[in-house]
């Protein structure tokens, strides 16, 4: 079983609402990860958890809130967005953090801010 | 610093025909990791193949085969007698060993199938 579940699948959010993206593996992963994807762009690292512990922020906003309650589970707690923040949100998973592991994905939410 | 150069950044081809998809890396480290990825219109990225630096062998998957040349720093994608499902974004990536856990994805080739 080679899942990465993400809900909810689309969200729609005004620029003062507070919401959160739940990510959720069984895999026995212990790295998970979460992406931005605009459109027609590539995935862009924002957040790495390495054994639940915030491992790399590649200088994300405060208002982007990581949190990994324990090694299934990966939340994006998200208040006071931007509308250039829209996009796709990826959640992925690996064995570990090391570099020969290959990153399972989620279908990934897809956030307008309004 | 790394990069990774998808070129093609669409193709379209009739169904049954064989198209290959170029990506070419760079990275000044001797030992690194390339990968693909299919992005369909659902979004989710799927994990097709790793390969790595040290194992130049082509592999082969049903209709899908990969060729990996070190010499010119290319790690190519064919797909044989193409498939309407097969219309997805497909995405090259590359991770080095000394760096860090970040994957370095090129703009990625959109693949249309056309019946």
């Amino acid at each position: 079983d080679t899942e990465v579940t993400q809900t909810p699948k689309h969200l729609v959010m005004g620029m003062t609402n507070k919401k959160s993206l739940k990510c959720e593996q069984h895999m026995g992963h212990r790295a998970m990860y979460w992406y931005k994807q605009k459109a027609k762009k590539p995935p862009e690292l924002m957040f790495v958890y390495s054994y639940e512990k915030l491992s790399i922020n590649e200088s994300v906003p405060s208002r982007f809130s990581p949190e990994c309650p324990n090694s299934s589970l990966l939340n994006l707690h998200l208040h006071a967005l931007q509308p250039e923040d829209s996009a796709l949100y990826l959640c992925a998973s690996s064995q570990s953090l090391s570099r020969d592991t290959e990153a399972f994905f989620g279908q990934g939410t897809r956030l307008t801010v309004v | 610093a790394q990069k990774v150069t998808q070129a093609q950044t669409e193709i379209s081809v009739v169904e049954k025909e064989d198209v290959t998809l170029d990506c070419v890396y760079e990275t000044r480290d001797t030992t690194y990791y390339l990968f693909w990825y299919k992005q369909p219109p659902s979004g989710e990225l799927v994990f097709l193949i790793r390969r790595n630096s040290f194992d130049e062998q082509n592999e082969i998957s049903g209709r899908y085969s990969w060729n990996f040349q070190k010499s010119t720093s290319s790690f190519n994608f064919t797909i044989t007698a193409s498939q309407v499902v097969d219309s997805a974004v497909y995405f090259c990536a590359l991770r080095t060993f000394f760096g860090n856990e970040k994957l370095t994805f090129g703009t990625g080739t959109r693949l249309t199938i056309i019946p």
